[in-house]
């Protein structure tokens, strides 16, 4: 069964950082662009980074570009979103999803875990 | 930016009817939009991709049509379980930056 499962999340206070986690299993993730999105408490989804399925390649939303980092460690099977500077308006459930596998890529995201939340107060 | 602009912001209907949701691009995206299904309490689930493309396991009633700037997605006879949040995401072209519409709720008349 294809999942992928999101860790990391908590309380942290303003300006603090923390370090998301998702990790894959029962396909082969070494292939895959993985991204994060998250949700905010009664609000939609946004988009937050995504990686190459090998990390060369990094992508962010303006909103996070220079606070946020997104890595991999393919040997784990893992993503990671390191998240520095934290303010309230990054409180939200974070999401890691896999990339539909079609050509070119980077287009939808098909596989979804189940979120971390992460509060900032 | 591409903004999507979904519509209504709220449809009430009952089981068995049809529903028609509306997602407007602010400029020509082709045929490069996603919908996605979200249940309270869950994680966002894809239903459509390249406009009209079922995704694995999705079932027939979920359909999407449109290009350019103005798609729909038509739920044909609605299941106590299609009643969510529907949100449609699209990709800009390079770096690509994601964007999703503000989202539909379809609720139980």
């Amino acid at each position: 069964q294809e999942q992928l499962v999101e860790s990391g999340g908590g309380v942290v206070q303003p300006g603090r950082s923390l370090r998301l986690s998702c990790a894959a299993s029962g396909f082969n993730f070494n292939n895959d662009v993985i991204h994060w999105v998250r949700q905010a408490p009664g609000k939609g989804l946004e988009w937050v980074a995504a990686t190459s399925y090998d990390g060369s390649n990094t992508y962010y939303a303006g909103s996070v570009k220079g606070r946020f980092t997104i890595s991999r460690d393919n040997s784990r099977n893992t993503v990671y979103l390191q998240m520095n500077s934290l303010t309230a308006e990054d409180t939200a459930i974070y999401y890691c999803a896999r990339d539909l596998r079609i050509s070119p890529g980077y287009r939808y995201m098909d596989v979804w875990g189940k979120g971390t939340t992460v509060t900032v107060s | 930016e591409i903004e999507l602009t979904q519509s209504p912001a709220t449809l009430s209907l009952s089981p068995g009817e049809r529903a028609t949701l509306s997602c407007r691009a602010s400029q020509s995206i082709r045929t490069y939009l996603a919908w996605y299904q979200q249940r309270p309490g869950q994680a966002p689930r894809l239903l459509i991709y390249h406009a009209s493309n079922r995704a694995t396991g999705i079932p027939a009633r979920f359909s999407g049509s449109g290009s350019g700037t103005d798609f729909t997605l038509t739920i044909s006879s609605l299941e106590p379980e299609d009643f969510a949040v529907y949100y449609c995401q699209q990709r800009s072209t390079w770096p690509p930056e994601f964007t999703f519409g503000q989202g539909t709720k379809l609720e139980i008349k």
